[in-house]
């Protein structure tokens, strides 16, 4: 069974500044898939990052990076350079790789917002 | 040149109706799903169909009833509609259905509204 949490149900962030959402999570998987989604107020999902449990180096894209700390069970994400946009709620959501329910286990949220 | 495409955006019918959301994509994938969303923004998975294959169906009433007549499609059909079934409706599709690196791209999803 896989299980994600993020205790953080609202955040705020000042536009230009760094932050960092809280995602722990915990799978009985040997491998698994960690990713990020955003949904702004208009209601899609949008992806953002992935990590592979094995991956050696944090995943990065863009302003987004992971703070993987696989011993640690954690996988937080970390936005530089905030900006207005990206108000939204965040999303962290596990895959098993290679037994189990192959769909996506999400975590309850974090509604960020940006403050100019 | 939409992805995953959902329709209808919003549905608003009776208690007791019978309705039917549709979702389409044109990726090549050869994954679907179907995720819903509730009132406190939860994500749940509902079924999941690799090659028009079931391959995840879960603790939901079989009053829910999905269809996948290819790969691109994915249907939901909803029966006797309950005040609970209230939600937002997320179709997703991906590839390579032992390969979970590859991220799952979602519709815009069905707001569905049970008077």
């Amino acid at each position: 069974a896989q299980k994600i949490t993020q205790t953080q149900p609202g955040m705020f962030v000042q536009e230009k500044e760094a932050v960092t959402l809280d995602c722990t999570y915990d799978t009985s998987d040997p491998s698994y898939g960690l990713f990020w989604y955003k949904q702004p107020s208009s209601g899609e999902m949008i992806f953002l990052i992935y990590q592979g449990s094995y991956d050696q180096q944090n995943a990065t894209e863009g302003r987004y990076s992971l703070n993987f700390q696989k011993a640690r069970k954690s996988a937080n994400l970390v936005i530089s350079a905030s900006q207005l946009g990206d108000s939204a709620m965040y999303f962290c959501a596990t895959f098993p790789k290679d037994t189990g329910r192959r769909a996506l286990t999400f975590g309850s949220g974090t509604r960020l917002q940006v403050q100019p | 040149d939409t992805a995953v495409s959902q329709t209808p955006k919003y549905l608003v019918t009776q208690m007791g109706n019978d309705k039917s959301i549709k979702c389409e994509q044109n990726l090549g994938h050869d994954t679907m799903y179907w995720y819903k969303q509730d009132s406190k923004k939860f994500l749940k998975i509902m079924f999941s169909y690799n090659n028009k294959e079931l391959i995840i169906n879960e603790t939901v009433p079989n009053r829910f009833s999905p269809k996948s007549p290819d790969k691109a499609h994915l249907n939901l059909h909803i029966n006797s509609l309950e005040l609970g079934d209230s939600a937002v409706y997320f179709c997703a599709s991906s590839q390579g259905y032992t390969y979970s690196n590859q991220p799952q791209h979602f519709g815009d999803g069905t707001r569905l509204s049970i008077l």
